[in-house]
């Protein structure tokens, strides 16, 4: 059961324009959800993340949206950089008890930026 | 640098072999996850300890296990190897293993079982 879906393998945006990825989630009692970016042969990095209470995180180039609603959110990356083609994870974790904050993770999406 | 380290970065064994897998979290963390990542797949949480105790289980086989050592630094053990145990492995900590934080990720061991 694939709790965190990213529906898109695959994502080529042109350099400067914005790339949008995307994430569904099926799990309500989600409470935190991240953004990693993992290039080949390294570990993910942390990139941004949001908490249920809000909908909307910033830093720097890159925006985090949630919508609770639809349990939804998305990664916008303005402007696209060449640096930023690598394999974007979306996850997300429940705290179902004090200690257990296993990360959930989607199975990524290759973003390539065309210089 | 995410201050997470993680040894050796690769391992190449036979079937039923066992291997030691080794993590050092970040200075401060207490809390220490393993996730296993085999090939097009997303990362598969298998156990998380803090302060020297498991807290957690995720999809961890019973020939694999792991511990936690009083300078806090992990180990993941994986006996009676098979091939289909070939895959990325990482290490991953925070520092209270409470809700809502970052998990910091190591640069991953690739084990190759053959």
């Amino acid at each position: 059961d694939q709790q965190v879906k990213q529906n898109s393998p695959s994502l080529s945006v042109q350099e400067g324009r914005i790339s949008i990825l995307n994430c569904d989630y099926t799990n309500s009692m989600f409470d935190y959800f991240l953004w990693y970016k993992k290039y080949p042969a390294e570990g993910p990095t942390f990139l941004i993340s949001i908490s249920s209470i809000k909908d909307k995180n910033e830093d720097g180039r890159f925006t985090v949206f949630l919508n609770k609603s639809a349990k939804h959110l998305s990664l916008h990356i303005v402007p696209s950089q060449p640096g930023d083609s690598a394999v974007y994870f979306c996850a997300a974790s429940a705290v179902l008890n004090f200690g257990n904050e296993k990360l959930t993770f989607g199975t990524g999406t290759r973003l390539t930026i065309i210089p | 640098d995410s201050g997470v380290t993680q040894t050796p970065k690769h391992l190449i064994t036979a079937t039923g072999q066992r291997v030691t897998l080794r993590c050092s979290p970040r200075s401060g963390d207490l809390s220490v996850y393993w996730y296993q990542q085999s090939l097009d797949q997303g990362l598969q949480f298998l156990i998380q300890y803090y302060n020297g105790e498991e807290r957690a289980k995720g999809n961890i086989l019973e020939r694999f296990s792991a511990q936690q050592f009083p300078d806090l630094h992990s180990e993941l053990n994986l006996s009676s190897l098979e091939l289909g145990d070939s895959a990325l492995y990482f290490c991953a900590s925070s520092n209270l293993g409470a809700g809502q934080e970052t998990q910091y990720f190591g640069p991953g061991t690739r084990l190759l079982v053959l």
